[in-house]
């Protein structure tokens, strides 16, 4: 079984700090996803990275694939209350097309 | 249209009643996916589709739960004789092909068994 498990759980830090957050499996994945989740909607993918050792930037926000395709990682600099919700990393097995998801972050940026 | 709809948003049933629910994916999107989300985090893999041919069912309790994607009409997702613990939300997502690796998900209907 697929497990892809997140840390922290839970984040609540001051408008204005940087954050990582670490998706962390014992399986390789051919492709791992990020989204957000925010009350009474589905996710919203953020990014998606293929190649171990990838680096992808959206703004403020720098996400990592690891060299070994089993890890990644989402850094926030500079939070801003717009980024509170729920952080889920999702990954995609190789030779399978569903996705495993993460056990979740929720953060929470306060002004 | 580039939204994936699914309805009705919410549902009550009693125990043992039977659900069903609803999802039209993004047009020209070939791949469909059925999750359950409980406990707020936690999501289930449960069917996907590859067009109207099932693609991968491993998650589906099968006694019960039933899928279909018919051309020319929504997907569904069928319950049979629902239980307490079926009560969660249930996203539906596609996908244009097996290389796109992005999906769009809907924004769920929550089924509450009572």
């Amino acid at each position: 079984t697929q497990l892809l498990e997140q840390s922290p759980q839970f984040l609540s830090i001051q408008e204005g700090e940087n954050l990582t957050v670490y998706c962390n499996s014992s399986s390789v994945f051919s492709s791992l996803q990020w989204y957000r989740q925010e009350p009474g909607e589905g996710p919203v993918l953020l990014v998606t990275v293929v190649t171990g050792g990838e680096v992808k930037k959206l703004k403020r926000l720098t996400f990592q694939f690891g060299d070994a395709r089993k890890d990644s990682s989402l850094h926030i600099t500079a939070a801003q209350p717009g980024d509170t919700g729920l952080y889920l990393c999702a990954g995609v097995g190789t030779g399978f097309q569903k996705l495993v998801f993460g056990t979740g972050t929720r953060l929470l940026v306060s002004p | 249209g580039e939204e994936v709809a699914q309805t009705p948003k919410h549902l009550v049933r009693g125990e043992g009643q039977k659900a069903k629910l609803y999802c039209a994916p993004i047009k020209g999107h070939s791949y469909v996916f059925w999750y359950q989300q409980v406990l707020k985090n936690e999501f289930k893999f449960l069917i996907s589709f590859q067009n109207e041919n099932v693609f991968d069912e491993t998650g589906m309790p099968k006694e019960r739960f039933s899928a279909k994607c018919l051309p020319n009409s929504p997907c569904s997702l069928e319950i049979q004789a629902t239980k307490l613990e079926d009560s969660a939300v249930y996203f539906c997502a596609s996908s244009q092909s097996r290389q796109d690796y992005g999906y769009t998900f809907g924004s769920g209907t929550r089924l509450t068994v009572v």
